[in-house]
């Protein structure tokens, strides 16, 4: 298996333009997650899903940023409008059920000037 | 315990040296304590996940220990190379069982 993919690998966008995050979870993982790494906050969830259904989005951060998973194969996050502050590193994880560990994708690299 | 909370914050050793660090996390509704080690520039890579009181992993040099009655677990890492220097994540999973909750990690680096 190719892992967690994720798309783009690096982000660089102005101020108030949409972006779109993907991931594609590895075959057979029924749990999906996205985080965000910052200097300040370290790794925080910010959202998941089990079987393409979303369970917690309480880390969202606000209302410009939502996710969806249409199929078990892929899934987005998407800033609209997105602001200098959400610059991140954005990663994507997956897990069988339970007692998995979860297997993070290299994460997407975002810069909002 | 509110939070996962790791200690050293951070840690430098000799190439050769044995070195160990914690993690503290609430022991109510506890489900799971997984720990993963992260390089620069790369993703975090899962070591173990230990899920009952007094278990023992281990990977080669590095081992895990876990108490959930207290609420903290040790990884040791034995004879530490260069290639060892990365951040060591630990996080706990609630009874549900796929919710993480990360602890700040302890970034270890290893002089040659």
């Amino acid at each position: 298996d190719a892992g967690v993919i994720q798309s783009p690998r690096h982000e660089v966008t102005e101020m108030g333009q949409e972006v779109t995050l993907r991931c594609k979870p590895i075959s057979g993982h029924d749990y999906l997650f996205w985080y965000r790494q910052t200097m300040m906050r370290g790794l925080e969830l910010l959202i998941y899903f089990n079987n393409n259904v979303p369970i917690d989005d309480s880390g969202m951060p606000e209302d410009r940023f939502s996710a969806k998973m249409p199929n078990a194969s892929f899934s987005t996050l998407k800033i609209q409008p997105s602001e200098p502050r959400d610059s991140a590193v954005y990663f994507c994880a997956s897990s069988a059920p339970r007692r998995g560990a979860q297997y993070f994708g290299p994460g997407t690299r975002l810069l909002v000037l | 315990i509110l939070n996962v909370e790791q200690s050293p914050q951070s840690l430098h050793v000799q190439e050769g040296d044995s070195t160990n660090f914690t993690c503290s996390f609430p022991s109510s509704n506890f489900y799971a304590l997984h720990w993963y080690r992260w390089e620069t520039a790369k993703s975090p890579e899962a070591l173990f996940v230990m899920t009952l009181n007094g278990d023992e992993k281990k990977k080669g040099r590095i081992s895990a220990t876990l108490n959930t009655k207290e609420g903290y677990s040790y990884l040791y890492i034995k004879g530490s190379q260069p290639e060892d220097s990365a951040t060591y994540l630990c996080a706990r999973t609630n009874n549900a069982g796929n919710m993480l909750t990360f602890g700040g990690g302890t970034r270890l680096m290893v002089k040659p």
